[in-house]
């Protein structure tokens, strides 16, 4: 199956600074790659997906970008806000829709 | 809608007792999911279900069962539980294929003693 690496698993930041968040997976076929969002204590939520066929995808203040070439992808949070702070999860598919989550970054933003 | 809804919330075990993980979704979705999620490992499916009457395996299956006899709900059961089941199980639905969108449920913390 696929295996999907994140890094790094904690990220500090000032308020204010930008935060990257870069996975990386294994299965040439994945086609689908969301992230998802978990505070504390709570649900995980999609924030932003992008498919293969697109390189970068952008949000207001999240972005994500994807290498198919190097199978890798990131997520870029800009003028990070500690409501920013929590647990962000990559994952990949190569379809079925199974997803393969990455561990997980912790983020915290420093007010 | 109230979405995706998972009972009980919280539950204690001791080892070899059994129980079952109701999760109820109201966005009629075709698939639906349990993964377990523990420290430092993100989230890993045990099951799935395509469709009302169908289940497969995930990546960690063993230990569990399941039962999908209506589209909005999916039973996730543990017939003799192990201090290695202590987690946090979430259920999440999806409204069909190529639509990967998982919505959750708010989790089942379950301590096995």
């Amino acid at each position: 199956g696929e295996n999907v690496e994140q890094h790094p698993s904690t990220l500090s930041v000032q308020e204010g600074d930008s935060a990257v968040i870069k996975c990386t997976y294994s299965d040439s076929a994945s086609n689908y790659f969301p992230w998802y969002k978990q505070e504390l204590g709570k649900r995980p939520q999609l924030i932003i997906d992008i498919r293969s066929n697109v390189g970068e995808k952008k949000d207001q203040r999240i972005a994500v970008t994807l290498n198919k070439t190097a199978k890798h992808f990131s997520l870029h949070i800009t003028e990070t806000q500690p409501e920013d702070s929590a647990v962000y999860f990559c994952a990949a598919t190569p379809g079925a829709n199974n997803l393969f989550f990455g561990t997980g970054t912790r983020l915290t933003v420093i007010p | 809608n109230a979405g995706v809804t998972q009972t009980p919330k919280f539950r204690v075990l001791k080892t070899g007792q059994s129980m079952t993980l109701l999760c109820a979704q109201d966005m009629n979705h075709e698939y639906m999911y349990w993964y377990r999620q523990d420290p430092g490992m993100g989230l890993r499916l045990i099951h799935y279900s395509v469709g009302e009457g169908t289940t497969a395996k995930g990546e960690v299956p063993d230990g569990y069962n399941v039962s999908r006899l209506k589209k909005q709900n999916f039973l996730l059961g543990l017939e003799s539980a192990a201090p290695s089941q202590t987690s946090v199980y979430f259920c999440a639905s999806s409204p069909d294929r190529g639509d990967e969108k998982l919505f959750f449920g708010s989790g089942t913390q379950l301590s096995v003693l």
